[in-house]
């Protein structure tokens, strides 16, 4: 079954760090780009980093620059987001979404179910 | 950053009715690329249409999308049951950025 599974997500205080994983299965991880995209509690939804099949080209949103780094590992079929200096602002959930290319299209043609980060002291 | 704005921010329909959702952005997409996405409570987004017009593998023709520039729709011709649901635009000729949703209700 082609799936991406999220996990890392949980409750943590502002200024501290967390790494969220997404495992892929039942498709070519290495063939496609990836995602991380989140939705706060109710809102709508707000694209936050992309990285290319080769981890040759990365990109985040100003919102995020300078605290969280994507990064993918091909041989586990996994993509990571560690974030750190957590804010108010970041609780959301977090969802890995595949890129129907290698290098980045920035659309989104599968996605996992998210994994909910709070952040609250 | 390209702003999107999607209109009406609910759309109050029954079933076999015409859906017709709008979304502008505050400048050009280039070379329409610009995607909607169809979100069901307690679910992920599920990719419709790509690339302004292009239906996502397995999605029924009752979904059309339409546009270009700084204007684009996407038409649902007869709500089903399961149809009704927010709807997200999203552009992706720069960084990418998502529409504030259309709520499509009975």
């Amino acid at each position: 079954e082609v799936q991406l599974v999220e996990s890392g997500g949980g409750l943590v205080q502002p200024g501290r760090s967390l790494r969220l994983s997404c495992a892929a299965s039942g498709f070519t991880f290495d063939d496609y780009a990836m995602h991380w995209v989140r939705q706060a509690p109710g809102k709508g939804l707000e694209w936050v980093s992309g990285i290319s099949w080769n981890s040759g080209s990365i990109g985040y949103a100003d919102s995020v620059k300078g605290r969280f780094t994507i990064s993918r590992d091909n041989a586990r079929n996994s993509l990571y987001l560690q974030m750190n200096s957590l804010r108010a602002e970041d609780m959301a959930l977090y969802y890995c979404a595949r890129d129907p290319r290698a290098y980045s299209s920035g659309y989104f043609d599968l996605w996992g179910r998210g994994t909910l980060v709070t952040v609250s002291s | 950053e390209i702003v999107l704005t999607q209109s009406p921010g609910t759309l109050s329909l029954s079933p076999g009715e015409r859906a017709t959702l709008s979304c502008r952005a505050s400048q050009s997409v280039s070379s329409t690329y610009l995607a909607w996405y169809q979100q069901k409570p307690g679910q992920a987004p599920s990719l419709l249409i790509y690339a302004a017009s292009s239906r996502a593998t397995g999605i029924p023709d009752r979904f059309s999308g339409s546009g270009s520039g700084t204007d684009f729709t996407l038409t649902i011709s007869r709500l089903e049951p399961e149809d009704f649901a927010v709807y997200y635009c999203q552009q992706y000729g720069s960084s990418p950025t998502f529409g504030q949703g259309t709520k499509v209700e009975i």
